[in-house]
């Protein structure tokens, strides 16, 4: 597609389940993004990929969020042993080789209960 | 985290009028972006600027690269109700293969018909 693809839109899982969020970036597009995003908050830098290889996870709250990416394309973040503090619209966004410009999908809303 | 200070947090005004609302870091950026965000989707860009002092506008809308790289600001003219969302500024100092974002907090936006 044209824009940024993620899978699933909403997910409601129960405390303690493991979670796998999709993104799709936009073709062609070497950098992908991911960010969190608490109700009426800003965006919490999670993790960047540069193709296949993740240079700054500085983001990462826990070693309980991992995410991957391959073929240079899909990634995918996970989450184990969800908590109730985890539940947040995660956001994916990709860009080009050249600077600035993030181009973000609708996100994954997920709820813990 | 590193973060902008983005103000004013939120704004209420009448149809017709012009908005401004600015970020100022403590950290020199090379290129500001500026997005809005509608309920239930993620932000999408508005403007990118990538030099200092660069001025730039997309319709009603003009942003400003501030000439000490630690600032920008941006105007919206004759406001309309569609011009509703939270508007968030980013600045990115791009290092070697580090492309990541700094993120204002938003500026929630009304308008009142």
């Amino acid at each position: 597609g044209a824009g940024v693809s993620q899978s699933p839109s909403n997910k409601v899982t129960e405390k303690g389940k493991d979670v796998e969020l999709r993104c799709d970036p936009i073709s062609g597009h070497t950098a992908l993004y991911w960010y969190r995003q608490s109700l009426g908050q800003g965006l919490e830098f999670l993790i960047y990929f540069q193709g296949n290889s993740a240079p700054d996870k500085s983001g990462l709250p826990s070693d309980r969020f991992s995410a991957e990416r391959t073929g240079g394309s899909v990634s995918t973040l996970t989450i184990q042993r969800t908590q109730q503090e985890d539940s947040a619209v995660y956001l994916c966004a990709s860009s080009s080789i050249v600077p600035g410009a993030q181009h973000f999908g609708d996100g994954t809303r997920l709820s813990i209960l | 985290g590193q973060q902008l200070n983005q103000s004013p947090q939120s704004m209420f005004i009448q149809e017709g009028e012009d908005v401004s609302m600015n970020c100022t870091s403590s950290s020199i950026f090379n290129t500001w972006l500026w997005y809005k965000q509608d309920p239930g989707e993620g932000p999408v860009l508005l403007i990118a600027l990538y030099k200092a002092g660069e001025l730039t506008s997309n319709g009603r809308l003009t942003a400003q690269f501030g000439i000490t790289r630690k600032d920008s600001f941006l105007n919206i003219s004759a406001s309309i109700p569609s011009d509703v969302g939270i508007y968030f500024c980013a600045g990115q100092l791009v290092a070697g293969n580090n492309r990541k974002l700094i993120w204002g907090l938003g500026t929630s936006l009304a308008v009142n018909p």
